[in-house]
């Protein structure tokens, strides 16, 4: 993912827009990919994921583009409302195992602010 | 079903007083913990990975004297944070996988560590 320990980016939408996070990923070599959401003073939720053989995937109201060759991930999410007010990560697993499991890299994230 | 809790949410402790954080996997048999930090408006900082039974691996730059992670059991890990001080006072969340060989991974609700 994108370095850590920088500061947040920032989108802000007005309600009912479509709203696009997007993240870059450092490891061409990443099999599996998701985007988590993250309400403040709370844990990463699950949102989507995709794998590295699929391009797009489609959830309610989400969907998440991958682009291997610029190695871009994108979270699309239609008709924005308040509750989707949150810091939205996407993270990358390898095909490796380290130590006997599959280490995450998360993003650094963006903040995504919806005004009513 | 795939609960993860944290207790407890919230902790402020002396600097020099040891504090423990405690991860429990509700509804599965977790073989892998990770831990994280979070700062305000950055990303998760992975820590350590905790494999069941076996010690924890921990992440350059972390100190495993400062932070002791035990994963005695398939349901529970914790992270003790020995001589707090200040600057560990941070967010700190647990995730678990049912498997060290799967790529999902269930997050906890985090802890609110505060060192005065």
């Amino acid at each position: 993912g994108e370095s850590v320990g920088l500061h947040l980016p920032t989108l802000s939408v007005q309600e009912g827009d479509n709203s696009i996070i997007n993240c870059a990923y450092s490891n061409s070599a990443s099999d599996y990919f998701i985007w988590y959401k993250q309400e403040s003073g709370k844990g990463p939720q699950f949102i989507i994921d995709i794998r590295s053989n699929m391009d797009k995937r489609q959830g309610q109201r989400v969907t998440v583009l991958l682009n291997k060759t610029v190695k871009h991930l994108s979270l699309q999410i239609a008709a924005t409302q308040p509750g989707d007010s949150a810091v939205y990560f996407c993270a990358e697993n390898p095909q490796t195992l380290t130590g006997g499991s599959y280490i995450p890299t998360f993003g650094r994230g963006t903040s995504l602010i919806v005004h009513p | 079903g795939a609960v993860v809790s944290q207790h407890p949410s919230r902790v402020i402790c002396k600097s020099g007083t040891s504090v423990k954080i405690e991860c429990r996997s509700l509804d599965f048999q977790a073989t892998t913990m990770f831990w994280y930090r979070q700062f305000p408006k950055q990303s998760l900082m992975l820590m350590a990975t905790s494999n069941e039974g076996s010690k924890a691996t921990y992440e350059q730059g972390v100190e495993k004297d400062k932070f002791l992670i035990n994963h005695a059991s398939l349901t529970l890990s914790t992270l003790t944070v020995t001589s707090a001080h200040p600057e560990d006072s941070s967010f700190y969340i647990c995730s678990a996988r049912g498997s060290s060989v799967t790529y999902e991974q269930y997050f906890g609700p985090g802890t609110r560590l505060t060192v005065t």
